[in-house]
């Protein structure tokens, strides 16, 4: 089966640094994605990592440890527009390679 | 830039209605999705096409049904509209050498 896990909802403090945690269980393996998505728009991509390690980009992070199935998202210097929902996406290795979609984590950055 | 466009932003369909989304993506994207969206659920895949006049079950593909005539187009067809398919539609293309899906900004749809 396929199960992806991150935790519903998060708050930080503006300037603070935040970890959104995914596990994940795939039948197929292609790479790790996170996506973020603010209220009623859609995802846009953020990250992607296929080898276990650390990917940065400015002020935003992706870690991955394939034989854990984990990855996080590190998001720095946090900003009043970082509200929004963080998708991690898993993506297969069979036709087409569809994406996985974990529920989202709905992060509030209070001033 | 990719542009991905569904026809619609917001939709109301009564019951037993047949409703069709449209998506259509401007980059030559051998790959398109259609999800759905539900608060808990995040995104769940509907149905998949890998290229012209083929399509592929996703998880959830109950109750819908696809078309995939030209390479830039992919429609999701609800055959007889019910309220549980009252949801958030999003529609995904990708490059097969690309790497990661762009998204349509989504159409609401609710079922009365």
């Amino acid at each position: 089966g396929q199960n992806i896990d991150q935790p519903t909802e998060m708050t930080a403090t503006e300037g603070a640094i935040v970890q959104i945690n995914c596990t994940y269980q795939t039948s197929g393996f292609n790479g790790l994605f996170w996506y973020q998505q603010h209220a009623g728009e859609a995802p846009t991509f953020l990250s992607y990592n296929v080898l276990d390690g650390l990917e940065e980009k400015g002020r935003f992070s992706s870690f991955l440890s394939r034989s854990k199935g984990y990855s996080y998202l590190l998001l720095k210097e946090l900003q009043m527009k970082d509200s929004a929902s963080y998708l991690c996406a898993v993506r297969g290795t069979s036709y087409g390679q569809n994406f996985v979609f974990g529920p989202g984590t709905r992060l509030s950055v209070l001033p | 830039d990719v542009k991905v466009t569904q026809s619609s932003r917001y939709l109301v369909k009564r019951t037993g209605e047949k409703v069709f989304l449209e998506c259509v993506q401007d980059m030559d994207h051998e790959n398109m999705f259609w999800y759905r969206q539900d608060p808990g659920l995040g995104l769940r895949l509907i149905y998949f096409s890998y290229d012209v006049k083929m399509k592929e079950k996703g998880d959830i593909p109950e109750g819908y049904s696809v078309s995939r005539e030209k390479k830039e187009r992919f429609s999701l067809i609800l055959e007889s509209a019910s309220t549980n398919q009252t949801s958030m539609y999003l529609c995904a293309s990708r490059g097969t050498g690309d790497t990661e899906a762009f998204f349509g900004q989504g159409t609401r749809l609710t079922v009365v």
